[in-house]
C-alpha cells in the first residue's frame, strides 16, 4: 500500500541549531510531495512542494527540500530555525497528476525550538 | 489562495448521536475534500464532495456513516452518525482553487470532536 512515513515524531532544537526532518514514500511511479506545517492555533498550510525538475525546493521561510528519487525520499531542511518555528510538520505525497486532493501524509513531527 | 472556515470549532458528543460539520470557502470551488485526523496519527482521506454530485468515499469510509452534502459551489457539510469514541478526531475540510494547478490543498482550522 502507499505510504508516507516521518522517522521523527518529536523533535527538540535549540534556536540556531540546524533542522532536517525525514520523510519517505513508498510510490513506485511519478509522485508529488508536499511538506506542510500548522503552528499551534493555525491551520494547516504549505511550506512547499516538488511535482517535477530542480529535486532541491525551497519554501516559505527558509525551509528546503531535497527529493532523492533513488531513497524514496523528501527531507525537509533548515539551517538555523528561529522559536517561531515551533510547530507540526507533515509530510505528504500525491501520485495523482493535477488538483485531486487526495494526498497521503505521514505522521507528522512535533517540532519544539527553546528559545 | 482560499479562507475555509469551519463550524463546530470544537465539540462534545455522547455516544450513538450525530453531528454535523460545516465548511465555508470565501470562494467558489471545484472539489471539496474531507479529511480526518484521529489522535496521534496522520490525516486520512475520508470523501471527495463534488457539487452536483454523490461524493466520492474512500476504502473504509462509507456514506452511511460519513454523510456529505454539497448545495453549492462554496460550502459543503459532514455528518458523523452514531458515533463511537472511536469517531474522537479532528475533521478537516480542504480544497483545491482553481487558480493553483499544482495540487495544493488549503485547510480549514478543523473541527475537534470528542465523543463520550
Amino acid at each position: 500500500a502507499q505510504s508516507v512515513s516521518q522517522h521523527n515524531h518529536h523533535v527538540i532544537l535549540s534556536e540556531a541549531a540546524s533542522l532536517e526532518l525525514g520523510c519517505n514514500y513508498s510510490y513506485g511511479g511519478t509522485v508529488n510531495l508536499f511538506w506542510y506545517v500548522q503552528y499551534p492555533g493555525q491551520h494547516l498550510q504549505l511550506l512547499l512542494k516538488y511535482f517535477s525538475g530542480d529535486p532541491l525546493v525551497k519554501g516559505i521561510k527558509g525551509f528546503e527540500a531535497e527529493f532523492i528519487k533513488s531513497k524514496f525520499s523528501f527531507n525537509l531542511r533548515k539551517p538555523s530555525v528561529q522559536w517561531s518555528d515551533t510547530a507540526e510538520y507533515f509530510c505528504a505525497a500525491s501520485h495523482f497528476s493535477g488538483n485531486t486532493g487526495k494526498l497521503i501524509f505521514g505522521q507528522g513531527t512535533t517540532l519544539q525550538v527553546k528559545p | 489562495s482560499a479562507v475555509i472556515s469551519q463550524k463546530p470549532s470544537r465539540d462534545i458528543c455522547q455516544r450513538g448521536t450525530s453531528l454535523t460539520i460545516q465548511c465555508q470557502v470565501d470562494s467558489q470551488v471545484t472539489m471539496m475534500f474531507w479529511y480526518r485526523q484521529q489522535p496521534g496519527q496522520s490525516l486520512t482521506l475520508i470523501a471527495t464532495a463534488n457539487q452536483g454530485s454523490e461524493a466520492t468515499y474512500e476504502s473504509g469510509f462509507v456514506i452511511d456513516k460519513f454523510p456529505i452534502s454539497r448545495p453549492n459551489l462554496t460550502f459543503s457539510t459532514l455528518t458523523v452518525s452514531n458515533m463511537s469514541p472511536e469517531d474522537s478526531s479532528i475533521y478537516l475540510c480542504s480544497v483545491v482553487t482553481g487558480a493553483s494547478n499544482t495540487g495544493e490543498l488549503f485547510f480549514g482550522e478543523g473541527s475537534r470532536l470528542t465523543v463520550l
